[in-house]
């Protein structure tokens, strides 16, 4: 089985603009969740799709936003972009939406100049 | 809010030894995660664990309910697991709070 697909590798974006990313999950995996990685805070939970529904939201501004499609897959967009949101933005899935281990992307990482 | 803590920040061992890397956290859970971050950024789930003990390999994750902790082990390191290991805890679905990571580094 593929795992989870994460793109584009990398990013490099100016301030004000925006961006989406993208989630394949690992085939027959219908929960995608999202986080975001920096130096500064760690990681930290974004949000969490099941069946084409956000379940969890983390403690984000609403310039974040998701999306799940029919086959699963997800992505993530950032509007209005800050010097703050330079990051690694990693995507977990798995089968369900109850507790079982995580299958992680490589993950994009996001410079905003 | 749920806090979680991770001990130690840094760990230096060497080859052979028997590690250890503790995880507190503040409010009742549904899941502790353990992950393990290579450099280049790739993470790896190493455990899922709600309750008792889960050993694969060399590795070992214990959890004590009461008293909201949980325990990472590794017997008999290698430099191979030299990495950044996160403990994240969860309340609900995948929304975990995790701790800032234990830089480990195996020496041979």
């Amino acid at each position: 089985k593929a795992g989870v697909t994460q793109t584009p590798r990398y990013l490099i974006k100016t301030r004000g603009q925006q961006v989406t990313l993208s989630c394949s999950p690992i085939s027959g995996h219908r929960s995608v969740s999202w986080y975001q990685q920096t130096p500064g805070q760690g990681l930290q939970f974004l949000f969490e799709y099941f069946s084409e529904t956000q379940r969890n939201k983390g403690n984000f501004p609403g310039r974040f936003s998701g999306r799940q499609f029919s086959n699963s897959r997800s992505e993530m967009n950032v509007s209005t972009l800050e010097l703050g949101d330079s990051a690694l933005y990693l995507c977990a899935s798995r089968e369900g939406p109850t507790n079982e281990k995580l299958f992680f992307g490589s993950g994009t990482q996001l410079s905003v100049l | 809010k749920n806090e979680v803590e991770q001990s130690p920040q840094n760990l230096t061992a060497q080859e052979g030894e028997f590690i250890t890397i503790n995880c507190s956290y503040s409010v009742g859970i549904s899941a502790l995660h353990w992950l393990q971050q290579h450099p280049g950024g790739g993470i790896v789930s190493l455990f899922m664990l709600s309750s008792g003990k889960k050993k694969h390999g060399r590795l070992i994750a214990t959890i004590n309910i009461q008293e909201k902790h949980s325990s990472l082990h590794i017997t008999a390191s290698h430099p191979r697991d030299s990495a950044v290991y996160i403990c994240g805890s969860g309340t609900s679905g995948s929304r975990l709070t995790f701790g800032e990571g234990t830089q480990l580094t195996v020496n041979p």
